[in-house]
C-alpha cells in the first residue's frame, strides 16, 4: 500500500522566502509528525496532529513556524521568512491506525523534503 | 528531560562480521525504544521496538537489540554484517504523553560495510 509521501522533495528558497511543505500520511492514521533533521544530527520533533488538532507544538524553533491539517489529513508545515538554519530535511511520520493512540504505536516515516535557503 | 546518546558517530565493519551499535538514554519511566534505519535518499524504517516483556528483542533484516535497564543501554546487533546494511541508525526513545508518542533521537550512527 501507499506510504507516507511529501512534496516537494527537494526545495530551494532564498533567504527571506516563505515555503510550504507537503505530507500526505498513510490513510486513516490518526497521528501525525513533524521532525526536523539537520546535516549530520537525528530528527528532532517540530509538532504534533492528532487528526485535525494540533496537541504539541513545543519543538518548532520560532514562530516564523506554523503547521496545519484541516481536515486530519493532509498536513502543511509553513516556514516564513526562511532563514540559512532552516536548511535541513523535514520528515513528516504518521501512526495509530486504529483510531486510538498508543506509546508503541510504530510511526512510518516519509522521504523527507530537503530544504536549502541561500 | 528525555535524551538518547549515540557514543559512536562512524562504524567501519568488514562484510560477514558481526556489528553491534551502542545507545544510551535518559528517561524518567519506563521506555518505549525504538530503533530506525535510515539509506541515502530514503525515510526512515523501523528496524525494531521494546516496550514491555523480554528484554531481547527481534527485529527485521536479522537485527536484534537488548534491553539492559540497568545500564540504561539498548544496543543494537547482527551475527553477520550484508554490504546492504551500510547506511545510518538512529536509536530513539518515545515521550508517552496523552499528546501522542514523540520520539527523541540520538546523533546516529554511521555505519560502513568493507567488502
Amino acid at each position: 500500500g501507499a506510504g507516507v509521501s511529501q512534496s516537494p522533495r527537494y526545495k530551494v528558497a532564498k533567504r527571506g522566502q516563505d515555503v510550504a511543505l507537503r505530507c500526505d500520511p498513510i490513510s486513516g492514521h490518526v497521528s501525525l509528525f513533524w521532525y526536523q533533521q539537520a546535516l549530520g544530527q537525528g530528527p528532532e520533533f517540530l509538532t504534533y496532529f492528532q487528526n485535525e488538532a494540533q496537541l504539541d507544538k513545543s519543538g518548532l524553533p520560532s514562530d516564523r513556524f506554523f503547521a496545519e491539517r484541516p481536515e486530519g489529513s493532509v498536513s502543511t508545515l509553513k516556514i516564513q521568512r526562511t532563514q540559512q538554519e532552516d536548511s535541513a530535511v523535514y520528515l513528516c511520520a504518521s501512526s495509530s491506525p486504529l483510531g486510538r493512540v498508543s506509546g508503541s504505536d510504530e510511526q512510518y516515516f516519509g522521504p523527507g523534503t530537503r530544504l536549502t535557503v541561500t | 528531560a528525555q535524551s538518547v546518546t549515540q557514543p559512536d558517530i562512524h562504524i567501519t565493519v568488514s562484510e560477514g562480521a558481526s556489528l553491534e551499535l551502542r545507545c544510551n538514554y535518559s528517561y524518567g519511566a519506563t521506555p518505549y525504544l525504538f530503533w530506525y534505519v535510515q539509506s541515502p535518499g530514503q525515510g526512515l524504517q523501523l528496524l525494531l521496538k521494546y516496550f514491555s516483556g523480554d528484554t531481547l528483542v527481534q527485529g527485521i533484516k536479522g537485527f536484534e537489540a537488548e534491553f539492559k535497564r540497568s545500564q540504561s543501554s539498548f544496543n543494537l546487533r547482527k551475527p553477520s554484517v550484508h554490504w546492504s546494511d551500510a547506511a545510518e541508525y538512529f536509536c530513539a526513545v518515545g515521550v508517552i504523553k496523552a499528546a501522542g508518542n514523540k520520539l527523541t533521537f540520538g546523533g546516529g550512527t554511521r555505519v560502513l560495510v568493507k567488502p
